[in-house]
């Protein structure tokens, strides 16, 4: 069974500093890894996809890397904002998605 | 429709009572996921279908949990007699084909209250 762990479980920083989030994975034999932005009472919003060829990808201040081998991903948040305090949860497919339990992210002003 | 759809947004069920939470996907996807999230934990899969066929249900928690989707687009989780255990945000997603190459879009949840 696919394990996911994500590292911290929580966080604050202060606004403008860089946010690294850690997510590790136990099966390497994965089509894809997303990382998902939950906001409290809310859904899930894609940020991020990359599929398993791929090493990294990169969306505004956000990039997402991706090592099979070593079965690790970091989400890199460039200049944080407040806007950016949510819950932010990786995710791993094999024709279902394994979640781990999420980075809740405050940034304070 | 532009994303996916669930109904209700709140639900709140006497222990005991059935219920029936709807989601409707984005057209032309293919495949459909129910997961469930319990409070400060990342969710759960329940099950899958592609198309109306439903390929997996083995994260169904008991019997008293059915999933249908018997058209291959629309689809409805139904919990008989539930229990307080079965409190929860129940999400669904969909994507083009499966999770080969391609990412899920989810829906805003169904948060179930039992009393």
């Amino acid at each position: 069974k696919q394990e996911v762990t994500q590292i911290p479980a929580a966080l604050s920083v202060p606004e403008g500093e860089n946010l690294v989030l850690n997510c590790s994975f136990t099966d390497s034999a994965i089509y894809n890894l997303q990382w998902f932005r939950q906001d409290p009472g809310k859904g899930l919003t894609s940020l991020l996809l990359i599929q398993s060829s791929q090493r990294e990808q990169t969306s505004g201040r956000l990039n997402a890397s991706l090592d099979k081998s070593s079965g690790r991903s970091t989400l890199y948040i460039a200049a944080s904002q407040p806007g950016d305090s949510a819950t932010y949860l990786c995710a791993v497919g094999n024709n279902r998605l394994a979640f781990g339990k999420g980075n809740q992210v405050v940034v304070i002003p | 429709g532009a994303g996916v759809s669930q109904s209700p947004r709140y639900k709140v069920a006497k222990r005991g009572q059935d219920v029936a939470l709807r989601c409707d996907p984005i057209s032309g996807h293919v495949s459909l996921f129910w997961y469930q999230q319990a409070l400060g934990q990342g969710p759960e899969f329940l099950t899958y279908f592609q198309n109306e066929a439903q390929l997996d249900k083995s994260g169904l928690p008991s019997d008293r949990f059915f999933a249908e989707r018997p058209e291959g687009s629309v689809s409805t989780l139904k919990i008989q007699r539930t229990q307080q255990e079965d409190s929860a945000v129940y999400l669904c997603a969909s994507s083009f084909l499966g999770d080969r190459g391609y990412g899920y879009t989810f829906g805003s949840g169904t948060r179930l209250t039992v009393v």
